[in-house]
């Protein structure tokens, strides 16, 4: 069974600074995606950004950025030049190409003005 | 369209009583979801659908019973439920053969069971 870790129930970080939010996974696959969503109070779960397993490149998607390490299974977001709207429950998520979605244990990212 | 209508947005039963939830999306995605999700704790999947037939059930009890009567809706009928499968319900459709996609994800019903 894949499982999702997400090691930092809470984070906080000032706004305009910088934050790396972890995340690890454990599969046996070799065919996989890997997303980060964002959960606002609103509660609608959005879509920060994905990759491709099978892809070495970080993706990266405007301040929002990836640290992808296969070997390690780790999978860590960066968000550079933090916002207010940025505050929210931020899960990791694995897929696989069966189509089935596992949901790390979220961290909730509070923005300091 | 690239939504996920979810009504209603609210919802308190007795535990006597019958509700359903509606999903609708106009994306042409064949795989629907429910999800559970309890606060500050991640989604739990409930149910999938691929082209309208249920692909996926994990282990949910009977008192939930989804139905996709089209392509683009999805229901979750809801009977004698208890307290404590209040929740937030959430919706989500994707395409089948692009897992490189990320689900679309409705706003979800709050449920509140009395």
């Amino acid at each position: 069974a894949q499982t999702v870790t997400q090691s930092q129930p809470e984070m906080s970080v000032q706004e305009a600074e910088t934050v790396t939010l972890s995340c690890t996974y454990d599969t046996s696959e070799s065919d996989y995606y890997l997303f980060w969503y964002k959960q606002p109070p609103s509660r609608q779960m959005i879509l920060v950004i994905r990759q491709e397993a099978y892809k070495q490149q970080n993706a990266t998607e405007n301040r929002f950025s990836v640290n992808f390490q296969k070997a390690a299974k780790s999978f860590s977001l960066k968000i550079s030049d933090s916002q207010l709207g940025d505050a929210a429950m931020y899960f990791c998520a694995y897929r696989t190409p069966g189509n089935q979605f596992y949901f790390g244990t979220g961290t909730s990212l509070t923005v300091i003005p | 369209d690239t939504e996920v209508t979810q009504t209603p947005k609210h919802l308190v039963m007795g535990m006597t009583n019958k509700k359903s939830l509606k999903c609708e999306q106009h994306m042409g995605h064949r795989a629907m979801y429910w999800y559970k999700q309890k606060a500050k704790k991640p989604p739990e999947l409930m149910f999938v659908y691929s082209y309208e037939k249920l692909s996926i059930n994990e282990s949910v009890p009977s008192r939930f019973s989804p139905e996709c009567p089209n392509s683009s809706l999805l229901n979750l009928h809801l009977h004698a439920l208890q307290p404590e499968d209040s929740a937030l319900y959430l919706c989500a459709s994707g395409p089948t053969s692009l897992a490189n996609y990320g689900y679309t994800f409705g706003s979800g019903t709050r449920l509140t069971v009395v």
